[in-house]
């Protein structure tokens, strides 16, 4: 079971730059998530998918847009990377979203040069 | 918005020493989950508190949720130095509501 899948890796972008960062669940979660990290500021929420066909502003979505394109899949995309983008991402999935443990990705290193 | 503090930020102990952190939220919760997060890693789910005063274990780890449900607490007992890495507190503000992350604690154990 591979859990919550997120590609690419690492990625490092010319500012400008356009990129979707993937996200892929097969435990047919409901609700999914993308969030960013920055050391000192815990883990902030981007946007989310409280289930298929709807998406939702989280705390900073400024830069980025998403897509549920399926129960399975919620991607990110940055139209026009900034330096201030440099993060980790971390895509999440829950069974649903009212009280419900999240279940993370292994990350996406992003720099944006 | 509502704001998840969490203290402190970074804590060093000498392993078989005891660690606490403390989540402070500015309003009232509905819940609170613990993560952990190893060092070069994803955050993992820890456990869920949900009533006011609520304690649980997990065998030397020790949960605790305020009796108010706006603090949380992760006590650590005589730690190893598998236990190294950023443990976080989320909080919601109803049951439907977006999980809101504290800063973390970043936990060091010295053999």
């Amino acid at each position: 079971n591979a859990g919550v899948t997120q590609t690419p890796k690492f990625q490092v972008l010319k500012t400008g730059q356009s990129m979707t960062l993937q996200c892929a669940q097969d435990m047919n979660h409901n609700s999914m998530y993308w969030y960013r990290q920055d050391p000192g500021m815990g883990l902030r929420l981007i946007y989310y998918s409280a289930s298929e066909g709807t998406t939702d502003k989280g705390e900073v979505p400024n830069g980025y847009n998403v897509s549920r394109l399926n129960k399975r899949e919620f991607s990110l995309r940055l139209e026009s990377a900034a330096p201030s983008q440099t993060s980790v991402y971390f895509c999440a999935s829950s069974p649903r979203q009212q009280n419900q443990p999240q279940h993370f990705g292994d990350g996406t290193r992003l720099s944006i040069l | 918005g509502q704001q998840v503090m969490q203290i402190p930020q970074y804590q060093h102990v000498q392993e078989g020493e005891d660690f606490t952190t403390y989540c402070n939220s500015s309003t009232t919760l509905s819940n609170i989950q613990w993560y952990k997060q190893r060092p070069g890693g994803h955050p993992v789910f820890l456990i869920q508190l949900v009533k006011s005063g609520e304690v649980k274990k997990q065998k030397r780890l020790t949960f605790q949720f305020g009796e108010a449900k706006k603090n949380s607490s992760l006590h650590i007992t005589a730690t190893q130095t598998t236990d190294v890495g950023t443990y976080f507190c989320a909080g919601r503000g109803t049951s439907y509501g977006k999980l809101t992350f504290g800063q973390g604690t970043i936990l060091t154990v010295h053999p």
